[in-house]
């Protein structure tokens, strides 16, 4: 399974937006990048997920690079309820499983 | 969205009993299901793939005979962790995986506090 970096801990202040950053310089051809977070004692929710071109939603959006070996996840206005851990994971488009990374605590500040 | 649903939320037991947990895809078949632990202040740790109607394949490290996985239907998947001790306190979450002809995605159950005294 390829593997993801990003920083341990960001912040933010209310309403800004936040760039959070992942690293997957060993992406295969196949891979999906996928974003998760996980608010405090809860499971992990589904934020986006891409292959090659930039994708938007309503939750987030996310640019990934060119060369695909890093993307980044955008919140365009940060929210007290964007507090979380966010995971950045590579998945395999003929894989099965999913692996965590160690994922980055956002804080956001009022 | 799709919802799954994780039972119990949260349980307390003493060392040598087994606990069930249970984890259901309430408005989609899933012929998938993962199953992972979480430490305090640390990432999800992959426990186990579970597939509907076949054995479980389980992480490397991780007992197969400890954390007992059944996938009987395509809605449900159960853990059992079997004679559990005080390590086994953990926070253990459950997932299913729902495809499309486009994409993937993973749902979540809120997860299972276990603590064994």
């Amino acid at each position: 399974d390829a593997k993801t970096t990003q920083p341990n801990s960001m912040e933010s202040n209310e309403e800004e937006p936040v760039h959070l950053p992942c690293n997957h310089s060993t992406i295969s051809g196949t891979d999906y990048i996928h974003w998760y977070r996980q608010l405090p004692s809860q499971g992990p929710e589904y934020v986006i997920h891409g292959l090659t071109s930039n994708v938007n939603n309503r939750m987030a959006s996310l640019a990934i690079a060119e060369d695909r070996k890093s993307s980044t996840l955008i919140l365009h206005r940060a929210t007290l309820r964007d507090a979380a851990v966010y995971y950045c994971i590579l998945r395999d488009g003929g894989g099965n499983q999913f692996y965590f990374g160690t994922g980055t605590s956002l804080t956001v500040i009022p | 969205g799709a919802v799954v649903s994780q039972h119990p939320s949260w349980v307390i037991c003493k060392s040598g009993t087994s606990v069930k947990i249970e984890c259901r895809s309430l408005d989609f078949q899933a012929t998938t299901m993962f199953w992972y632990r979480q430490f305090p202040k640390q990432s999800l740790m992959l426990m186990a793939t579970s597939n509907e109607g076949s054995k479980a394949t389980y992480e490397q490290g991780v007992e197969k005979d400890k954390f007992l996985i059944n996938h009987a239907s395509l809605t449900l998947s159960t853990l059992t962790v079997t004679s559990a001790h005080p390590e086994d306190s953990s926070f253990y979450i459950c997932s299913a995986s729902r495809r499309t002809a486009t994409n993937e995605k993973l749902f979540f159950g809120s997860g299972t506090q276990l603590s064994v005294l």
